[in-house]
């Protein structure tokens, strides 16, 4: 079955560098969630988009961007990086109206800011 | 805001032994519950989950869980453990009843099965 595709799977950027992560979603899925998790840490919300428009917010930093194309996959736009946003970064989706309320997570992308 | 609390950071068991981790949530209307391993390396896979109907539900691997709703809890249960369960376990939730909401996690609790 088709999972959650992330891309890159790994990226080491320097500080004040930008970065780019990619999210396509299970196909006939049109929710994307981002979480970013911490080395020991929990996953953390940042935000999600249904039908392209953004849905939910959490604790996402003002430097880091997100939207979700007609295809329906997103990208998380990220500048001005800081040592603190090394973490893995999730995306998950989910078929809004579907009976499952389950969210398919990605293998995720590990940033690494030196 | 909802939160979750799980109460173990790491549990350490021998193969064959009973699991039972526990979760608590606040949150006062509806939710649907979940339970995700993470091993090592590798990303979230759901366990079991709960969204209405009988409360004690079954998960992939053997596992189970019982949403108990007067104590807002919804543990983890296996009653015989293998050396590849070694694993984090989180419980989260999606407050609202709908099935397009965040999800927020509950700390984590590490699992350590020695054979």
């Amino acid at each position: 079955a088709a999972g959650v595709i992330q891309s890159p799977r790994h990226l080491i950027k320097e500080k004040r560098e930008t970065a780019t992560l990619k999210c396509y979603p299970i196909p006939r899925h049109d929710t994307v969630y981002w979480y970013q998790q911490g080395p020991g840490q929990d996953p953390q919300f940042l935000i999600s988009f249904y039908e392209k428009m953004q849905s939910d917010k959490g604790s996402i930093p003002d430097r880091f961007s997100a939207q979700q194309f007609s295809d329906y996959h997103s990208e998380l736009n990220m500048s001005s990086l800081e040592l603190g946003d090394s973490a893995l970064y999730f995306c998950a989706s989910s078929e809004t109206g579907g009976t499952s309320y389950e969210q398919y997570f990605g293998p995720g992308t590990r940033l690494t800011v030196t | 805001a909802q939160s979750v609390s799980q109460h173990n950071h790491h549990v350490i068991l021998s193969e064959a032994a009973s699991l039972e981790l526990g979760c608590n949530y606040s949150y006062g209307g509806t939710v649907n519950l979940f339970w995700y391993v993470q091993y090592p390396g590798q990303h979230l896979q759901l366990l079991l989950k709960y969204f209405s109907g009988d409360p004690l539900v079954k998960g992939i691997k053997g596992f189970e869980a019982e949403f108990i709703k007067s104590k807002f809890s919804f543990n983890l249960r296996k009653p015989s453990v293998q050396w590849s369960d070694t694993a984090e376990y989180f419980c989260a939730v999606n407050a609202g009843g709908t099935s397009y909401g965040k999800l927020t996690f509950g700390q984590g609790t590490i699992l350590t099965v020695h054979p």
